[in-house]
């Protein structure tokens, strides 16, 4: 139980292009969602946390307007990187949390998508 | 703000020997501290946590104990296996027992490797 995936989990693309990443709950309804970036031989820096139905709230120095989440469902949430650029190639992790039952506050990540901005 | 900081590796050990992975933290208030775990190719998945000072957390032979005087939570296990080679995380949440308004901060990890 407490399985979260992602898709795509790697995919390339043009600079200037906008890339969608999904990340889904399967066995469990998520009331958060966390994304996190990671760069190479670097912690996992959360980037956002969405709220089912709310606006998700950003970490400092994170572009809203480049990286777009949505928390549309209680079992998926998407983040579009848009006009991507070289410097957006990164690792992106997110995870996912419900405050109901015995899951308790624990997150379970995703397995994450590696994003190559050509 | 909250940091957490890991031993430099890689580390590579031979199978049954004995493992120390440090981490240090600074917070504010009263954190509480996980290990997460990642295997090739999969999520990190929780490995153990403890949730305020004196406590032990404990899981598949793996142990970690919350010391507040020192600010650590330093991971070990007694006889390492090949199927341990991973990335482990030191991560904290800014309010005790990991509560709704809660956020995980990592450590940079570190990766294992057990020979055979």
């Amino acid at each position: 139980g407490a399985v979260v995936s992602q898709h795509p989990s790697w995919v390339i693309c043009k600079s200037g292009t906008s890339v969608k990443i999904e990340c889904r709950s399967l066995d469990f309804q998520a009331t958060t969602m966390f994304w996190y970036r990671q760069f190479p031989k670097q912690s996992l820096m959360l980037m956002a946390t969405s709220n089912e139905g709310s606006k998700a709230t950003y970490e400092q120095g994170v572009e809203k307007d480049k990286f777009l989440i949505n928390h549309a469902s209680l079992t998926l949430s998407t983040l579009t990187v848009t006009s991507a650029h070289p410097e957006d190639s990164s690792f992106y992790i997110c995870s996912a949390r419900s405050l109901a039952g015995a899951r308790g506050y624990e997150q379970y990540f995703g397995p994450g998508t590696r994003l190559t901005v050509t | 703000g909250d940091s957490v900081t890991q031993m430099e590796g890689p580390v590579t050990l031979s199978e049954e020997a004995f493992l120390t992975i440090n981490c240090t933290y600074t917070a504010t208030g009263y954190p509480s501290l996980f290990w997460y775990v990642q295997y090739p190719g999969e999520g990190l998945q929780l490995l153990l946590k403890a949730t305020k000072a004196d406590d032990k957390g404990s899981n598949k032979g793996f142990e970690a104990t919350y010391r507040k005087e020192t600010t650590s939570f330093h991971l070990e296990k007694g006889s390492v296996q090949v199927s341990d080679s991973a990335v482990y995380f030191c991560a904290l949440s800014d309010q005790i027992a990991a509560g709704a308004n809660s956020k995980l901060t990592f450590g940079k990890g570190i990766t294992l490797s057990v020979r055979p």
